[in-house]
C-alpha cells in the first residue's frame, strides 16, 4: 500500500484565497517532499522538510510536519489560478535503507479566477 | 539548458509488441528512475539505477526492462508480458549524495504517455 494518503482528493478555490492539503504516512520517515503535476506533465519538487523539522517556508508556500501524528499539511496562500493543478507528497522512509521515494494518490487543487 | 528529457511524448503499442521508451538527463546525475501513473494516482517506481551498469527493481517491475549503459541515459522496455501497459510513463533523476541517492530532491522529465491499439 502507498505510504501517502492525501486530504482532500479535490479542492476547489477562488483566487486569493488559502488552499490547504494534508498527507498522512504509515511509518517513520527519513523525509518528506510535496511535489506539484500539471495536467498531463512532469512533477515538479516544491519542498523538502526533514524529520527533525516542523516547519518550512518557500515564498507563498507553508509546510508543516507533525511526526507524532504522522502527518504534513501544505498551505498555498494567496492562491493564483496558475495554481491549479494536483499535489503529491511523497516520503522517504527511515527504515529499510533504500530512501525510495513513495507517493500518495495526490490532492487535485482547481484555482478558480 | 540543464534538465532531463523523455521521448517520445506519445507512444502507440500494438500486442505483443515490445516498445521503449526514452531518457536522458544532462544534470549529471548519478541516480535515475521510472514511475508509472495511472489516471487520478500516484507515482508507482517501476525500476532505479544509481550507478552505471546497475539497477534494481521497484515495486512494479514485473513486465518491464531498464538497461543503463550510459550516465545519461535510461531507457525502459515495456514488454508483451506487460498485460496492462496503458499508463503515463515518468522519468526522474537526482544526485547523489552517499547514502541518500533516493532520499533528495528528483527532477522529472515531462512524460511518455503509452496506449495500446
Amino acid at each position: 500500500s502507498q505510504q501517502g494518503e492525501e486530504d482532500p482528493q479535490a479542492l476547489s478555490i477562488q483566487e486569493g484565497e488559502n488552499a490547504t492539503m494534508n498527507c498522512s504516512y504509515k511509518t517513520s520517515i527519513n523525509n518528506l517532499q510535496w511535489y506539484r503535476q500539471n495536467s498531463g506533465r512532469g512533477l515538479v519538487h516544491l519542498i523538502l522538510i526533514r524529520s527533525n523539522e516542523r516547519e518550512k517556508h518557500s515564498g507563498r508556500l507553508r509546510v508543516t510536519l507533525d511526526t507524532s501524528k504522522k502527518s504534513s499539511s501544505l498551505l498555498i496562500t494567496a492562491s493564483r489560478a496558475a495554481d491549479t493543478a494536483s499535489y503529491f507528497c511523497a516520503t522517504v522512509a527511515r527504515s529499510g535503507n533504500t530512501g525510495k521515494l513513495i507517493f500518495g494518490q495526490g490532492t487535485t487543487l482547481q484555482v478558480k479566477p | 539548458d540543464g534538465g532531463i528529457t523523455q521521448s517520445p511524448k506519445y507512444l502507440f503499442r500494438k500486442e505483443g509488441q515490445n516498445v521503449t521508451l526514452s531518457c536522458e538527463q544532462n544534470l549529471n546525475h548519478d541516480a535515475m528512475y521510472w514511475y508509472r501513473q495511472d489516471p487520478g494516482q500516484g507515482l508507482r517506481l517501476i525500476y532505479y539505477s544509481q550507478i552505471v551498469n546497475d539497477f534494481q527493481k521497484g515495486d512494479i517491475a514485473e513486465g518491464y526492462s531498464v538497461s543503463r549503459e550510459k550516465k545519461e541515459s535510461f531507457p525502459l522496455t515495456v514488454t508483451s508480458a506487460q498485460k496492462n501497459p496503458t499508463a503515463f510513463y515518468l522519468c526522474a533523476s537526482s544526485s547523489w549524495t552517499s547514502g541518500r541517492a533516493f532520499g533528495e530532491t528528483q527532477y522529472f522529465g515531462p512524460g511518455t504517455r503509452l496506449l495500446v491499439l
